[in-house]
């Protein structure tokens, strides 16, 4: 399997603009989370699915913020509108849920710059 | 609530040196405990994991971890450091109940190692 993929690496967008991030999961994993990556604030979890439905987006910062799963293969993350605040290093990581199965696998990451 | 202390923000030890991450952690039940690690622009890599059994776990490139239970910790040891261990090490606890659940991750030790 090719991993946790991510699209696109890199974002440069003005303010304003909407921003939508990409991941595609590991086939098999049926849970997905969405982590933001910044020096001041660590990792911040924003929100996880699990079997394709949101179940905790408590980490989301703003309306502004909003992820889908429509299938089992591919979640997306949206800004409208960016701030430059947002700028970051967006994560995408992906879980088989079962009995040994724990660990979280990452994909590269999206920097999201917002000028 | 759940949460991950990582006391050291920033580490330096000289190459052929030990070396001991500390990470504490406040969950309520059994944890599931995660060392990752991340290089610059690059996504997190699981180092090793911990859920049950020997309190002592191996991972990979030379890496080990201690679970003590009554010190809430699960500290990241390697006994001689390699130049390109330097990286940034994240702890995590994996607050799971059932078949979902969600991981949650400290602030991080960047690890420089002097020639």
């Amino acid at each position: 399997d090719a991993g946790v993929i991510q699209s696109p690496r890199h974002e440069v967008t003005e303010m304003g603009q909407e921003v939508t991030l990409r991941c595609k999961p590991i086939s098999g994993h049926n849970s997905l989370f969405w982590y933001r990556q910044t020096m001041m604030r660590g990792l911040e979890l924003l929100i996880y699915f699990n079997n394709n439905v949101p179940i905790d987006d408590s980490g989301m910062p703003e309306d502004r913020f909003s992820a889908k799963m429509p299938n089992a293969s591919f979640s997306t993350l949206k800004i409208q509108p960016s701030e430059p605040r947002d700028s970051a290093v967006y994560f995408c990581a992906s879980r088989a849920t079962g009995k040994g199965n724990t660990e979280a696998f990452f994909g590269q990451g999206t920097r999201l710059t917002v000028v | 609530a759940q949460s991950v202390t990582q006391p050291d923000i920033h580490i330096t030890v000289s190459e052929g040196a030990s070396l001991e991450l500390r990470c504490n952690y406040s969950y309520g039940a059994t944890p599931y405990l995660f060392w990752y690690v991340q290089s610059p622009g690059q996504g997190l890599q699981l180092l090793l994991k911990y859920f049950s059994g020997d309190t002592l776990v191996q991972g990979i490139k030379g890496f080990e971890a201690e679970f003590k239970r009554s010190q809430s910790s699960f500290n990241l040891r390697k006994p001689s450091v390699h130049w390109s261990d330097a990286a940034e090490y994240f702890c995590a606890v994996g607050a799971y109940s059932g078949n979902t659940g969600k991981l949650i991750f400290g602030q991080g030790t960047t690890l420089q190692v002097k020639p």
